[in-house]
Protein backbone atom coordinates (compact mmCIF):
# COMPACT_ATOMS: atom_id res chain seq x y z
CA UNK A 1 0.00 0.00 0.00
CA UNK A 2 1.17 2.90 -0.99
CA UNK A 3 1.67 5.70 1.58
CA UNK A 4 1.48 9.38 2.02
CA UNK A 5 2.98 10.91 -1.11
CA UNK A 6 4.32 14.76 -1.14
CA UNK A 7 5.54 16.72 -3.88
CA UNK A 8 7.71 18.69 -4.71
CA UNK A 9 10.64 16.75 -2.99
CA UNK A 10 12.52 19.97 -2.58
CA UNK A 11 11.87 23.94 -3.73
CA UNK A 12 13.91 26.73 -3.29
CA UNK A 13 12.30 30.27 -4.03
CA UNK A 14 13.06 33.71 -3.50
CA UNK A 15 11.13 35.69 -1.20
CA UNK A 16 7.99 37.07 -2.16
CA UNK A 17 7.45 34.48 -4.39
CA UNK A 18 4.71 32.00 -4.26
CA UNK A 19 4.76 28.30 -3.80
CA UNK A 20 2.46 25.51 -3.43
CA UNK A 21 2.84 21.82 -2.13
CA UNK A 22 0.98 18.93 -2.88
CA UNK A 23 -0.10 16.04 -0.63
CA UNK A 24 -1.92 12.67 -1.51
CA UNK A 25 -3.18 10.64 1.97
CA UNK A 26 -2.79 7.23 2.71
CA UNK A 27 -6.17 5.92 0.74
CA UNK A 28 -8.97 5.55 3.03
CA UNK A 29 -7.75 8.37 5.15
CA UNK A 30 -10.44 10.94 5.88
CA UNK A 31 -8.00 12.68 8.39
CA UNK A 32 -5.28 15.07 6.84
CA UNK A 33 -2.85 17.08 8.88
CA UNK A 34 -0.02 19.44 7.41
CA UNK A 35 2.78 20.04 9.99
CA UNK A 36 5.66 22.92 9.37
CA UNK A 37 8.85 21.61 10.93
CA UNK A 38 11.85 24.15 11.43
CA UNK A 39 15.33 22.81 11.91
CA UNK A 40 16.31 21.10 15.26
CA UNK A 41 12.39 20.85 16.09
CA UNK A 42 9.14 18.93 16.59
CA UNK A 43 6.31 19.13 13.62
CA UNK A 44 4.18 21.59 14.58
CA UNK A 45 0.71 21.46 13.14
CA UNK A 46 -0.22 23.94 10.42
CA UNK A 47 -4.07 22.68 9.80
CA UNK A 48 -6.19 19.28 10.09
CA UNK A 49 -9.07 18.41 7.45
CA UNK A 50 -11.56 15.62 8.66
CA UNK A 51 -12.99 14.91 4.53
CA UNK A 52 -12.85 18.17 3.21
CA UNK A 53 -13.65 20.39 6.09
CA UNK A 54 -10.82 22.54 8.02
CA UNK A 55 -11.73 21.45 11.57
CA UNK A 56 -8.72 22.95 12.67
CA UNK A 57 -6.82 25.55 10.97
CA UNK A 58 -6.00 28.02 14.22
CA UNK A 59 -2.22 27.58 13.85
CA UNK A 60 -2.35 28.60 9.86
CA UNK A 61 -0.94 32.17 9.57
CA UNK A 62 -3.67 33.04 7.15
CA UNK A 63 -2.23 36.20 5.66
CA UNK A 64 -0.15 34.33 3.57
CA UNK A 65 -0.59 30.94 4.07
CA UNK A 66 -3.11 28.65 2.48
CA UNK A 67 -5.27 25.19 1.64
CA UNK A 68 -7.62 22.92 0.63
CA UNK A 69 -8.36 19.59 0.06
CA UNK A 70 -11.39 20.03 -2.51
CA UNK A 71 -13.02 16.46 -2.84
CA UNK A 72 -11.88 15.13 0.53
CA UNK A 73 -8.61 13.55 -0.76
CA UNK A 74 -5.71 15.08 -2.08
CA UNK A 75 -4.75 18.75 -0.55
CA UNK A 76 -3.03 21.60 -1.68
CA UNK A 77 -1.04 24.01 0.67
CA UNK A 78 -0.01 27.35 -0.39
CA UNK A 79 2.33 30.20 0.45
CA UNK A 80 2.03 34.08 -0.82
CA UNK A 81 4.76 35.70 -0.74
CA UNK A 82 6.60 33.33 1.05
CA UNK A 83 8.94 34.95 3.79
CA UNK A 84 12.94 33.73 4.70
CA UNK A 85 11.24 32.20 7.84
CA UNK A 86 8.88 30.18 6.08
CA UNK A 87 11.98 27.96 5.21
CA UNK A 88 11.22 24.56 6.84
CA UNK A 89 10.40 21.23 6.06
CA UNK A 90 5.95 20.66 5.39
CA UNK A 91 4.88 17.74 6.35
CA UNK A 92 1.47 16.17 5.24
CA UNK A 93 -0.18 13.42 7.23
CA UNK A 94 -3.23 11.29 7.15
CA UNK A 95 -4.73 9.05 9.49
CA UNK A 96 -8.29 7.11 9.67
CA UNK A 97 -10.98 8.82 11.83
CA UNK A 98 -11.26 6.44 15.05
CA UNK A 99 -7.34 5.93 15.35
CA UNK A 100 -4.86 8.16 16.98
CA UNK A 101 -1.32 7.16 15.17
CA UNK A 102 -0.97 9.57 11.81
CA UNK A 103 1.36 8.41 8.90
CA UNK A 104 3.64 11.11 7.69
CA UNK A 105 5.34 11.87 4.27
CA UNK A 106 8.51 12.31 3.31
CA UNK A 107 8.02 16.14 3.63
CA UNK A 108 8.90 18.95 1.23
CA UNK A 109 11.89 21.04 2.04
CA UNK A 110 11.56 24.48 1.84
CA UNK A 111 13.97 26.94 1.09
CA UNK A 112 13.74 30.68 0.45
CA UNK A 113 16.45 32.90 -0.30
CA UNK B 1 -1.76 23.32 29.22
CA UNK B 2 -0.77 20.66 27.06
CA UNK B 3 3.45 19.89 26.85
CA UNK B 4 5.27 17.01 25.69
CA UNK B 5 9.24 17.30 26.35
CA UNK B 6 12.02 15.10 26.32
CA UNK B 7 14.34 15.04 28.93
CA UNK B 8 17.52 14.83 26.83
CA UNK B 9 18.42 16.17 23.19
CA UNK B 10 20.79 13.97 22.38
CA UNK B 11 21.50 9.86 23.48
CA UNK B 12 24.60 7.95 21.75
CA UNK B 13 25.15 3.78 22.83
CA UNK B 14 27.14 1.50 21.82
CA UNK B 15 25.75 -0.94 18.82
CA UNK B 16 23.87 -4.27 20.20
CA UNK B 17 23.28 -2.08 23.97
CA UNK B 18 19.88 -1.37 25.05
CA UNK B 19 18.59 2.25 24.28
CA UNK B 20 16.11 4.46 26.69
CA UNK B 21 14.72 7.40 25.33
CA UNK B 22 12.72 9.21 27.65
CA UNK B 23 9.51 11.46 27.22
CA UNK B 24 7.65 13.93 29.86
CA UNK B 25 3.90 14.87 29.87
CA UNK B 26 2.18 17.67 31.82
CA UNK B 27 -1.67 16.45 31.02
CA UNK B 28 -2.82 14.02 33.33
CA UNK B 29 -5.42 13.42 31.78
CA UNK B 30 -3.68 12.40 28.50
CA UNK B 31 -4.97 9.19 27.58
CA UNK B 32 -2.66 8.07 24.07
CA UNK B 33 0.51 8.72 23.23
CA UNK B 34 2.66 7.97 20.08
CA UNK B 35 6.49 7.42 19.75
CA UNK B 36 7.54 8.50 15.79
CA UNK B 37 11.03 8.02 14.64
CA UNK B 38 12.60 10.30 12.05
CA UNK B 39 15.80 9.55 10.15
CA UNK B 40 17.61 12.46 8.23
CA UNK B 41 15.67 13.78 5.09
CA UNK B 42 12.27 11.54 5.85
CA UNK B 43 9.24 11.88 7.58
CA UNK B 44 8.19 10.69 11.16
CA UNK B 45 7.60 7.15 11.19
CA UNK B 46 5.30 5.15 13.31
CA UNK B 47 7.08 3.41 15.51
CA UNK B 48 4.74 2.11 18.29
CA UNK B 49 1.75 3.58 20.47
CA UNK B 50 0.38 2.90 24.10
CA UNK B 51 -3.00 3.94 25.57
CA UNK B 52 -3.37 5.36 29.55
CA UNK B 53 -4.95 1.83 30.63
CA UNK B 54 -1.95 0.12 29.85
CA UNK B 55 1.76 0.76 31.31
CA UNK B 56 3.51 -1.30 29.12
CA UNK B 57 3.41 -1.97 25.26
CA UNK B 58 6.10 -4.56 23.21
CA UNK B 59 6.82 -4.24 19.79
CA UNK B 60 9.38 -5.62 17.66
CA UNK B 61 12.58 -5.50 19.10
CA UNK B 62 10.76 -1.85 21.07
CA UNK B 63 9.01 -1.49 24.37
CA UNK B 64 7.17 1.26 25.44
CA UNK B 65 6.29 2.36 29.17
CA UNK B 66 4.11 4.34 30.99
CA UNK B 67 4.24 5.38 34.24
CA UNK B 68 0.85 8.02 35.02
CA UNK B 69 1.81 8.63 38.40
CA UNK B 70 4.69 10.37 37.48
CA UNK B 71 3.36 11.59 33.99
CA UNK B 72 6.66 9.79 32.11
CA UNK B 73 7.02 7.55 29.00
CA UNK B 74 10.38 5.54 27.99
CA UNK B 75 11.21 4.61 24.81
CA UNK B 76 13.29 1.06 25.01
CA UNK B 77 15.01 -0.29 21.69
CA UNK B 78 16.53 -3.53 22.26
CA UNK B 79 19.90 -4.62 20.91
CA UNK B 80 20.32 -1.16 19.59
CA UNK B 81 21.37 -0.81 15.42
CA UNK B 82 23.33 1.63 13.82
CA UNK B 83 19.66 1.55 11.28
CA UNK B 84 18.06 2.92 14.98
CA UNK B 85 19.79 6.02 14.24
CA UNK B 86 17.27 8.54 14.00
CA UNK B 87 15.09 11.06 16.09
CA UNK B 88 12.83 9.71 18.29
CA UNK B 89 9.94 11.76 19.38
CA UNK B 90 6.86 11.00 22.00
CA UNK B 91 3.77 12.26 20.70
CA UNK B 92 0.25 13.45 21.88
CA UNK B 93 -3.10 14.24 20.63
CA UNK B 94 -4.30 17.44 21.81
CA UNK B 95 -7.46 16.67 23.45
CA UNK B 96 -7.48 13.01 22.69
CA UNK B 97 -7.06 10.93 20.58
CA UNK B 98 -8.95 12.42 17.67
CA UNK B 99 -6.99 15.31 18.12
CA UNK B 100 -4.07 17.05 16.68
CA UNK B 101 -0.85 15.50 17.41
CA UNK B 102 1.89 17.63 19.56
CA UNK B 103 5.18 16.72 19.17
CA UNK B 104 8.10 17.41 21.93
CA UNK B 105 11.66 18.25 20.76
CA UNK B 106 13.02 14.80 19.80
CA UNK B 107 16.07 12.89 21.18
CA UNK B 108 18.72 12.10 18.38
CA UNK B 109 19.63 8.69 19.21
CA UNK B 110 23.42 8.13 17.51
CA UNK B 111 24.26 4.11 17.66
CA UNK B 112 28.78 3.48 17.81
CA UNK B 113 29.56 0.64 15.79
Amino acid sequence: EAGVVQSPRYKIIEKKQPVAFWCNPISGHNTLYWYRQNLGQGPELLIRYENEEAVDDSQLPKDRFSAERLKGVDSTLKIQPAELGDSAVYLCASSQQGTGGAFFGQGTRLTVV
Amino acid sequence: GESVGLHLPTLSVQEGDNSIINCAYSNSASDYFIWYKQESGKGPQFIIDIRSNMDKRQGQRVTVLLNKTVKHLSLQIAATQPGDSAVYFCAEPHGGSQGNLIFGKGTKLSVKP
